[in-house]
């Protein structure tokens, strides 16, 4: 059972656009973390949310972990070309500490 | 500070052997986990050690097998290798357990392929 939802699954926007990636969940998270991955490496570390309500930005990414800690969002401003990838989300639910993946969201800007 | 490092990089493999690939964790770090991504199916946990001992595992067969020495190096064997198991297989570490909220770093992957 797929307990991390993530939205949408595939993205394709034009330089200069906003998106955000969604992520949901049923379950309450004790943390919850955004990796961006590139083809053919690992995935890479973002942010790293643990409180409710928690918002972290970096540079032009948003990140925000909603009240209840069920759910989190990864807002990005004026998309770039180097910003294509596909982008992860990974919590430890409170209850069975277990570390949970959501499906990717892949992105793609084109110039 | 050295990431975490994976061995090989890049390898193909024949149906039939088995494989071992090599992790090396991030330096203090004690806990190693085990991911498997493919396309279809996305990241899927393997397993995960801590001070040598394997706290969880995920549901793959017992061809998969991993185990983590005392200097928190791990390695993963699959033996009797299936075209099915042609993946990125992914290493992680964290300083502490991931079920105690510990963030994990990933290394660039191993990349399988079984012909």
């Amino acid at each position: 059972t797929q307990l991390l939802e993530q939205s949408p699954q595939f993205l394709s926007i034009q330089e200069g656009e906003n998106l955000t990636v969604y992520c949901n969940s049923s379950s309450v998270f004790s943390s919850l973390q955004w990796y961006r991955q590139e083809p053919g490496e690992g995935p890479v570390l973002l942010v790293t949310v643990v409180t409710g309500g928690e918002v972290k930005k970096l540079k032009r990414l948003t990140f925000q972990f909603g009240d209840a800690r069920k759910d989190s969002s990864l807002h990005i401003t004026a998309a770039q070309p180097g910003d294509t990838g596909l982008y992860l989300c990974a919590g430890t639910t409170s209850n069975t500490g277990k570390l949970i993946f959501g499906q990717g969201t892949t992105l793609q800007v084109k110039p | 500070k050295a990431g975490v490092t994976q061995t090989p990089r890049y390898l193909i493999k024949t149906r039939g052997q088995q494989v071992t690939l090599s992790c090396s964790p991030i330096s203090g770090h004690r806990s190693v986990s085990w991911y498997q991504q493919t396309p279809g199916q996305g990241l899927q946990f393997l397993f995960e050690y801590f001070s040598e001992t394997q706290r969880n595992k995920g549901n793959f067969p017992g061809r998969f097998s991993g185990r983590q020495f005392s200097n928190s190096r791990s390695e993963m064997n699959v033996s009797t290798l299936e075209l099915g198991d042609s993946a990125l297989y992914l290493c992680a570490s964290s300083e502490g357990e991931p079920s105690s909220g510990n963030t994990i770093y990933f290394g660039e992957g191993s990349w399988l392929t079984v012909v």
